[in-house]
């Protein structure tokens, strides 16, 4: 049973535009929220996280929304770069234990 | 570089043969974390370890794999008897205890089963 389900499955974004990957959880014992980035050949890099006791996280370009009523938090990628295309994979916790994660969504950002 | 570190990065062995995996955590980290990953998946967790105490495998994890962190420092990941359904990316995690902690991954090991 897939606990975290991401949407759109990949995404093709121009240099410059606005990258918005969404996730759902179904779990709501879930309370810790990041954001993986993936390139090729290596290992999920920590982006941003988020707690459900605020709604919105902005670090640099990168933003989550989140949403508790709805059991949904979305990264918002400003002014994208050619660099960050990438895996984008969405996870979840509850508390300090095992995540469960999305399948991954991939970005692209042309020129 | 003090990140987590995997070892080896790939491994191609014969189906019904045993592999070994190797993790270093970040030093200061008492909680270790083993995944999977497929192609075109995110990550599964497998088991962790909080010191050298294992505190959860998953209920999927086949009773070919075994993981031992023995001095609550490196781990190691067995798979004995390997299978073609074992091809995939091994990961290591290490967080700190204490609340929700962000999980730090290693490159992880690729293996393929010949």
């Amino acid at each position: 049973q897939q606990q975290v389900k991401q949407s759109p499955q990949s995404l093709i974004v121009q240099k410059g535009g606005i990258s918005i990957i969404n996730c759902a959880y179904e779990n709501t014992a879930f309370d810790y929220f990041p954001w993986y980035q993936q390139f090729p050949g290596k290992g999920p890099a920590l982006l941003i996280a988020i707690r459900p006791d605020v709604s919105e996280k902005k670090e640099g370009r990168f933003t989550i929304s989140f949403n508790k009523s709805a059991k949904q938090f979305s990264l918002h990628i400003m002014d994208s770069q050619p660099g960050d295309s990438a895996t984008y994979v969405c996870a979840a916790s509850k508390g300090n234990n095992r995540l469960a994660f999305g399948k991954g969504n991939q970005v692209v950002v042309i020129p | 570089d003090t990140g987590v570190s995997q070892n080896p990065r790939h491994k191609i062995t014969k189906r019904g043969q045993n592999v070994t995996f190797r993790c270093d955590p970040i030093s200061e980290h008492n909680r270790l974390y083993w995944y999977r990953q497929t192609l075109g998946q995110g990550p599964e967790f497998l088991t962790y370890f909080q010191n050298e105490a294992q505190l959860e495998k998953s209920r999927l994890l086949s009773d070919r794999f075994s993981a031992e962190r023995p001095k609550g420092s490196f781990s190691t990941l067995e798979i004995q008897r390997t299978e073609q359904g074992d091809s995939a990316m091994y990961l290591c995690a290490s967080s700190l205890t204490g609340g929700p902690q962000p999980q730090h991954f290693g490159d992880g090991t690729r293996l393929s089963i010949l």
